[in-house]
């Protein structure tokens, strides 16, 4: 069973809409990271969590939110999407934060049309 | 802020070459880590160096670390087709930031058969 699964891998949604993206993970860690991947900008951190109810800001957090109520579940929600969002997303957890890397999901393909 | 300068961003090579791609900063990280990504999917750990001038072998790959842990090689011999992918350092701070990993842009390896 993989790791991490983040769900859905694919969504097409319409600008202004909310959309909420889901991960899930078996590995009991600690730590989880919400990021976006765009060509030219590599991975940059949106959210993160170092335990349950416990989160704070990345570098591009500005129209997202997430929460965790349970170690297993990392859910990130676009409040009003913009083309802007339009992204690959990508779950990653740790055990001991980043000191020795993170697992990460395959990833969510959003469009915002 | 802890940037990541990988070099270079695109490489594409016959089988059978020896490439090394380069990962530095002007920061010092606790440590640091090698990905991999193919098309498709989330970044898998290849690698985590800890200590200052370590080296570590994985079959055809060899990761240092450098010995003022600011800046890592990846160096690949007789690269394979299978090599082929984005290969991503990143850096974990020290103290208190340990938990959130910088991430470098990366480099597009294409290995031709």
């Amino acid at each position: 069973d993989a790791g991490i699964t983040q769900s859905p891998r694919h969504k097409v949604t319409e600008t202004g809409t909310p959309v909420t993206l889901r991960c899930h993970q078996t590995e009991n860690h600690r730590y989880m990271y919400w990021y976006r991947q765009d060509p030219g900008h590599g991975l940059r951190l949106i959210h993160y969590s170092y335990g349950v109810k416990d989160t704070d800001k990345g570098e591009v957090s500005d129209g997202y939110s997430v929460s965790r109520s349970k170690t297993e579940d990392f859910l990130l929600t676009l409040e009003s999407a913009t083309s802007s969002q339009t992204s690959v997303y990508f779950c990653a957890s740790g055990t001991a934060g980043g000191t020795y890397g993170y697992t990460f999901g395959s990833g969510t393909r959003l469009t915002v049309v | 802020t802890q940037l990541l300068e990988q070099s270079p961003q695109f490489l594409s090579i016959q089988e059978g070459e020896n490439l090394t791609v380069y990962c530095n900063s002007s920061s010092v990280f606790s440590s640091l880590q090698w990905y991999r990504q193919e098309p498709g999917e989330g970044p898998v750990l290849l690698v985590t160096v800890v200590t200052g001038g370590e080296v570590k072998k994985l079959k055809r790959l060899t990761f240092q670390f450098g010995d003022a842990r600011k800046d890592s090689s990846l160096h690949i011999t007789a690269a394979q087709p299978g090599d082929t992918g984005l290969y991503l350092c990143a850096g974990a701070g020290s103290g208190g930031s340990n938990y959130k990993l910088t991430f470098g842009k990366g480099t597009l390896l294409t290995v031709n058969p």
